[in-house]
This record gives structure tokens, C-alpha cells and sequence, in this order.
């Protein structure tokens, strides 16, 4: 089965604790993104990668980082500095030619206790 | 303007009616106008999309509306059901990146 797998799917962490999401795809795509989504604010776009070992910051980067040494992972680290990590994370990932369908994993839910 | 409005934030249909959720965008350069369903606790999936050169689209009982010239589009769920019961995202295409509406949650009640 092709698709995206995010894990855990569950997450707490104490402050001050750093802690990384995984995000995994056999779909074979290029395009690798990491989402926000907290109630009422839709889908906010922390980073996001079009090829291996680059990536981009979206518009909420700050408190975050990525890597992508893989062309199937594309691990996100929600580092102490982000001051509000609480919230619903979705990773996706597309074949980066336009126009895009996103494919969705689904999703890791944070806590911070 | 990398924006994309959408209303409502919510709402509520009886079951065989129509659902209507409105969308509206800024930016031209915006080439491709998705939407996104997504159920409590799942990711999003595409439920429907549609270029700027077309003017609706219809799969089903979803069809998408598109005004160019208003910059704004919309999805209708015709004979609405229990189990479309969901958050509805629409969002826009915009070079390498997706712009998402802030959704609307969607209750169809029996």
C-alpha cells in the first residue's frame, strides 16, 4: 500500500524537551511538506522540501527545523524555542510538478504538559 | 496577497439538502484551486479540483463553481448526507506551495 505514515500518533512532551515528529512516503514523491493545523486556523506551512538535502522555511518556521537526507523521510523537530507546540501536525508530500495534488499522513497530536 | 478566504466557518444541513461553502482569493497568479475534505483526527484527502480556464466541475454530488473574474469559487454538495459530515478546506495552488482556506466544519443532520 502507497502512502504516507506519520508516527506516533500520540505525543507529550515536557517544556523545555525537544522532540521530533517522523514522517515516512513510499509514493515516491519529490515534495515533502510539514503543516500546523490548531482549531479555526486551517493549515499553517512550517517548512517544506522539493528535493533531497534542501528545504525551505514556510510562514511559522520559527521554533522548528527539518532535514531531508532521504527522498522518504522528512523528520520534523519541534525544538523548546517554539513557544506554543501544542497542536495537530500533518506531514505530506506531493510529486512537485504543478498542478499538485497534496497527499496527507495522519498526523501526530502534541502535547505539551 | 497569499490569502484565501472561506466561509462559513461552519454549518449545519439536513440531511438531502445542499451544502454551500464559498471561497475567494486575491492573488492571479493562483493556477489551480483544489479542495480538501478531512475527517476528526485524519489527515486531509482531494476531494475535488479545478483550473482556472473552467468554469464548473462536478463529481458526483460535489461540484465546484469557479468565477474568475470575481476571484472566488465555491463547493455545492448536492443530496447532503450524515457521512460528509467533515471539515471542508479549500485552497489554492501557487507555484510550489498550497494556500488553504481556514475550513469550514460541516454537521449534516438526520
Amino acid at each position: 500500500d502507497g502512502g504516507i505514515t506519520q508516527s506516533p500518533k500520540y505525543l507529550f512532551r515536557k517544556e523545555g524537551q525537544n522532540v521530533t515528529l517522523s514522517c515516512e512516503q513510499n509514493l515516491n514523491h519529490d515534495a515533502m511538506y510539514w503543516y500546523r493545523q490548531d482549531p479555526g486556523q486551517g493549515l499553517r506551512l512550517i517548512y517544506y522540501s522539493q528535493i533531497v538535502n534542501d528545504f525551505q522555511k514556510g510562514d511559522i518556521a520559527e521554533g522548528y527545523s527539518v532535514s531531508r537526507e532521504k527522498k522518504e523521510s522528512f523528520p520534523l523537530t519541534v525544538t523548546s524555542a517554539q513557544k506554543n507546540p501544542t497542536a495537530f501536525y500533518l506531514c505530506a508530500s506531493s510529486t512537485g510538478t504543478p498542478p499538485d495534488t497534496q497527499y496527507f499522513g495522519p498526523g501526530t497530536r502534541l502535547t505539551v504538559l | 496577497q497569499q490569502q484565501v478566504k472561506q466561509s462559513p466557518q461552519s454549518l449545519i444541513v439536513q440531511k438531502g439538502g445542499i451544502s454551500i461553502i464559498n471561497c475567494a482569493y486575491e492573488n492571479t497568479a493562483f493556477d489551480y484551486f483544489p479542495w480538501y475534505q478531512q475527517f476528526p483526527g485524519k489527515g486531509p484527502a482531494l476531494l475535488i479540483a479545478i483550473r482556472p480556464d473552467v468554469s464548473e466541475k462536478k463529481e458526483g454530488r460535489f461540484t465546484i463553481s469557479f468565477n474568475k473574474s470575481a476571484k472566488q469559487f465555491s463547493l455545492h454538495i448536492m443530496d447532503s448526507q450524515p457521512g460528509d459530515s467533515a471539515t471542508y478546506f479549500c485552497a489554492a495552488n501557487f507555484y510550489d506551495k498550497v494556500i488553504f482556506g481556514p475550513g469550514t466544519s460541516l454537521s449534516v443532520i438526520p
